[in-house]
C-alpha cells in the first residue's frame, strides 16, 4: 500500500522552530519529487514546497523562503520538513504529498498531515 | 505569481444534480491545470489533471474543461459521495498556487 506518514507537528511559541518528517512507503520513494502543502485553521490549500528525487532542486512559496528548509533521505524513505522563525501564519495542518508521475505539478498521494500550532 | 480565482465560493445542490464549478488563472497556464477534491478533516484527492485527464480510479461523471485562463470542473449526476470542497491548482510555474475552493453543499 503506498503510503504517508507525516508527523513532528506540534505547540510552538513564534519565533521557535519545528521540524517535520514524512515517512513514505509502498513506493519507489526516490524516484518522485515530494512536496509539502499547508492548509490553516478553516482556509484553503497553501503549495509550501518541493523537492527534486535527488535533493539537488528545490522551490518555495515566497512567504517561507528564508525560514523553511526541506530535505530528503531516499536511503529512509523520508522527507523533512525544517521550519525556523515560526509565525501565526504558520499554523496549519501540514500535508506531505508526492509528485505524479503520469502528470508532474500535480500531488497524487497525499498523507494524513500533521498538525502546527504557533501561540504563545 | 499565478492567481486562481473559482466560483462560486459556495454552491447548493441536489443528488442527480449537474454541477459546474469556474476556476480561472490570472495569466495563462496553458493547459497545467489540475483538480482536487477535499472532505472534512481529510487529505486532498486528485481528481483531474491536465485539465481533462482523469485520475486512474475517479469516476467518469467528471470531467474537465479549458485552456489559457479558464477552467471548468463538472459533475454530471452529484452523488452523495461527492458533497465535498474541490480546489483548482496551477502547475504551469512556481509557486503551485491554488483556488480558494468551492464547498459542494446538499440543498
Amino acid at each position: 500500500e503506498v503510503r504517508l506518514v507525516e508527523s513532528g507537528g506540534g505547540l510552538v511559541q513564534p519565533g521557535e522552530s519545528l521540524r517535520l518528517s514524512c515517512a513514505a512507503s509502498g513506493f519507489t520513494f526516490s524516484s518522485y519529487w515530494m512536496s509539502w502543502v499547508r492548509q490553516a485553521p478553516g482556509k484553503g490549500l497553501e503549495w509550501v514546497a518541493n523537492i527534486k528525487q535527488d535533493g539537488s532542486e528545490n522551490h518555495f512559496v515566497d512567504s517561507v523562503k528564508g525560514r523553511f528548509t526541506i530535505s530528503r533521505d531516499n536511503a529512509k524513505n523520508s522527507l523533512y520538513l525544517q521550519m525556523y522563525s515560526l509565525r501565526a501564519e504558520d499554523m496549519a495542518v501540514y500535508y506531505c504529498a508526492r509528485d505524479s508521475l503520469t502528470a508532474p505539478g500535480t500531488m497524487d498521494v497525499w498523507g494524513k498531515g500533521t498538525t502546527v500550532t504557533v501561540s504563545s | 505569481d499565478i492567481q486562481m480565482t473559482q466560483s462560486p465560493s459556495t454552491l447548493s445542490a441536489s443528488v442527480g444534480d449537474i454541477v459546474t464549478i469556474t476556476c480561472r488563472a490570472s495569466q495563462s497556464i496553458n493547459s497545467w491545470l489540475a483538480w482536487y477534491q477535499q472532505k472534512p478533516g481529510k487529505a486532498p484527492k486528485l481528481l483531474i489533471y491536465k485539465v481533462s485527464g482523469l485520475e486512474s480510479g475517479v469516476p467518469s461523471r467528471f470531467s474537465g474543461r479549458g485552456s489559457g485562463t479558464q477552467f471548468t470542473l463538472t459533475i454530471s449526476s452529484l452523488q452523495p459521495d461527492d458533497f465535498a470542497t474541490y480546489y483548482c491548482q496551477q502547475y504551469n510555474s512556481y509557486p503551485r498556487t491554488f483556488g480558494q475552493g468551492t464547498k459542494v453543499e446538499i440543498k
